[in-house]
């Protein structure tokens, strides 16, 4: 079974620059998630979504944040303009809705964003 | 308060020995407990999930809950240098009573396993 697919896995742009991040969830997960983490931190929700409708979108600085799930597959995550404290890696990651493991998480391998 | 905090590191333990991991959380009516290790520059992946009250065993992993106190660890038997890693603890809540519901991580705790 393939796994949680992201692009790019290396980014580095300027500040104020935008960017734009890929993930293809594994196939028949319903639930897609955007995590940001920090080193040294632990991954933080930005965006929940069921299907292609938000669940959770609290954390998601919507000032310069947004993302999308088009046709309920494929998600995107834009920033613009970066900001310095931006730099870390964008986890996605997918679950089923309903599962007997009770909605295990499957993380991609992430996006490393550095901003200079 | 964090949602979800855990034991400061970096633990150190020698090869062979337990390695405790703890982690305390905020929500009451959190319900799924998780987990995770990541190895430096890698994604996080699921060792243990548990639900219910009490000890759940895998090979060398025991996890443990206990709601009453918000408390759930993880221990490792004969720890070995390929278990060094950062351990990240996770706390699923319903998010508006959805099935839904939020994963929230803890900071993490570096364990470095000596040979």
């Amino acid at each position: 079974e393939a796994g949680v697919a992201q692009s790019p896995r290396y980014k580095i742009i300027e500040k104020r620059q935008s960017v734009a991040f890929w993930c293809n969830p594994i196939s028949g997960h319903a639930t897609l998630y955007w995590y940001q983490q920090i080193l040294g931190q632990g991954p933080k929700l930005l965006i929940q979504f069921q299907n292609n409708g938000v669940v959770d979108d609290s954390q998601l600085p919507k000032d310069r944040f947004s993302a999308e799930r088009l046709k309920g597959v494929d998600s995107t995550l834009k920033i613009q303009p970066a900001k310095l404290e931006d730099s870390a890696v964008y986890l996605c990651a997918s679950s089923l809705v309903r599962s007997a493991s009770g909605n295990t998480i499957y993380f991609g391998e992430g996006s490393w964003l550095t901003v200079v | 308060q964090k949602e979800v905090e855990q034991n400061s590191g970096p633990l150190s333990v020698p090869e062979g020995a337990i390695a405790s991991l703890n982690c305390t959380y905020s929500d009451r009516v959190s319900q799924s407990f998780f987990w995770y290790r990541q190895y430096s520059g890698k994604s996080p992946e699921l060792i243990m999930s548990i639900y219910s009250n009490g000890d759940k065993e895998d090979g060398r992993f025991t996890a443990q809950l206990n709601k009453a106190s918000q408390y759930v660890s993880l221990l490792i038997r004969d720890s070995q240098p390929s278990d060094s890693a950062t351990y990240l603890c996770a706390v699923r809540s319903n998010a508006g009573g959805t099935s839904y519901g939020k994963l929230t991580f803890g900071q993490g705790t570096i364990l470095t396993v000596h040979p």
